[in-house]
């Protein structure tokens, strides 16, 4: 199945600053997903961007989405140590069948 | 919005033992159902799908037999880890999709399996 690469890795940014990560896909896709997982804990879902959306807002979030380079970028803007987490992007190839990147854990410092 | 049960949160278990694992939907009928693994600082890898009433698909290299999936009503699945080795150890994670739940998977909280 489809794995996302994403980057970078890791990342670790001051309170207040904003925090981009990256993610790249392969195949065609219905949707892109981003999810937040805190240590040890299941996964909550930031945002859905379909195939013919370029861009979303949702909050603090901002995703934007360019088919034709099969990539995907998450901002999180004027971080907060609650943001510390690992974040994931999930392609959704058919059926709500995700293919979920290497994601990029982001640490906060305050 | 709709909420995924998973219980236990963790376990741990002696090797040769069999673990269940149960996943509930709370306000939704979920009519499909996954089962991803998840090893330290990793990604989640999906190792199945599950439909109400129906076998459910594994994914290339999950074996069948060792994680018995079972999706008997539309609010519960559980994946039971069969005779559980040390390998087994992992974080699991269900995820569910159906009416009532949009167009999002909500995810369980997750189980950390320990097999000693």
């Amino acid at each position: 199945s489809q794995q996302g690469e994403e980057d970078p890795q890791a990342l670790s940014i001051q309170e207040g600053e904003n925090a981009t990560m990256n993610c790249s896909y392969k195949t065609s896709i219905n949707n892109l997903q981003w999810y937040r997982q805190n240590s040890g804990r299941g996964l909550v879902h930031l945002i859905l961007i379909r195939s013919n959306e370029r861009e979303k807002h949702s909050g603090r979030l901002r995703v934007t989405l360019d088919t034709s380079k099969k990539s995907s970028s998450l901002l999180i803007t004027a971080s907060r140590a609650a943001d510390t987490a690992s974040y994931f992007c999930a392609t959704d190839e058919d059926d709500y069948k995700l293919s979920f990147g290497a994601g990029t854990t982001v640490t906060v410092r305050a | 919005g709709a909420v995924v049960s998973q219980h236990p949160s963790w376990v741990i278990c002696k090797s040769g033992t069999s673990v269940k694992i149960e996943c509930r939907s709370l306000d939704f009928q979920a009519t499909t159902m996954f089962w991803y693994r998840q090893f330290p600082k990793q990604s989640l890898m999906l190792m199945a799908t599950s439909n109400e009433g129906s076998k459910a698909t594994y994914e290339q290299g999950v074996e069948k037999d060792k994680f018995l999936i079972n999706h008997a009503s539309l609010t519960l699945s559980t994946l039971t880890v069969t005779s559980a080795h040390p390998e087994d150890s992992s974080f699991y994670i269900c995820s569910a999709s159906g009416q009532g739940a949009g167009e999002k998977l909500f995810f369980g909280s997750g189980t950390q399996l320990s097999v000693l």
